[in-house]
């Protein structure tokens, strides 16, 4: 198994750029989420999806849409790139919803915003 | 609002010492209490988790960690330090009996190992 698969890697975009981060679980995973990662920030949730079909928005989801049209598939829109949302984000997803269950991390995609 | 604080930003050991990594959390009810580590240009990898069975949690690479309800503390520790274990540490809660799986981060705190 991949596990979870994140794509690109890197990615420089200019102010004002829209574009697509990757996202997909091959673990028939229910839940999936996106987080971003800032310098001495910690993790922070930005939207999730406890199922196919379902999303909802979490600490810091604005400038940022999501879809669940599969189960495997949970992709990351940044409709018009800002500097701020220079940082790395880290996709993953658990076995179910519940609270109890850890979650499975991808490697992470490293945006910079000019 | 749960929250969680790490205290330390940057903790360095020497090779062999006793590693300590401070979490404390804020919820008035015992949540579950997660350990992550992530190693340079990596993801997050589970290290241990307490789910409300046994106090004291083995994880993985010699880790372990004890939920002290009385101190709403939850501190990782490990005999021993390699220099393997040099990464970036993250305590993360979610709410007993939530349905959505929701992490809440800590800071994080960055160990440093010295030979």
């Amino acid at each position: 198994n991949a596990g979870v698969t994140q794509t690109p890697k890197f990615q420089v975009l200019k102010t004002g750029q829209s574009m697509t981060l990757q996202c997909a679980q091959d673990m028939n995973h229910e839940y999936m989420s996106w987080y971003r990662q800032d310098p001495g920030m910690g993790l922070r949730l930005i939207h999730y999806s406890v199922g196919a079909g379902i999303t909802d928005q979490g600490e810091v989801p604005n400038g940022y849409n999501v879809s669940r049209s599969t189960t495997e598939d949970f992709p990351l829109r940044l409709l018009s790139a800002a500097p701020s949302q220079t940082s790395v984000y880290f996709c993953a997803s658990s076995y179910s919803p519940l609270s109890n269950q850890p979650q499975h991390f991808g490697d992470g995609t490293r945006l910079s915003i000019l | 609002a749960q929250s969680v604080t790490q205290l330390g930003s940057h903790v360095s050991v020497s090779e062999g010492a006793l590693v300590l990594l401070r979490c404390n959390y804020s919820s008035s009810v015992p949540p579950y209490l997660f350990w992550y580590v992530q190693y340079p240009n990596q993801g997050l990898q589970l290290l241990l988790k307490y789910t409300s069975a046994a106090t004291l949690v083995k994880g993985i690479n010699g880790f372990e960690a004890e939920f002290k309800k009385s101190e709403t503390s939850f501190h990782l520790t490990k005999p021993s330090a390699h220099m393997s274990d040099a990464a970036e540490y993250f305590c993360a809660v979610s709410e007993k009996g939530g349905s959505q799986g929701n992490l809440i981060f800590g800071k994080g705190t960055k160990l440093s190992v010295k030979p």
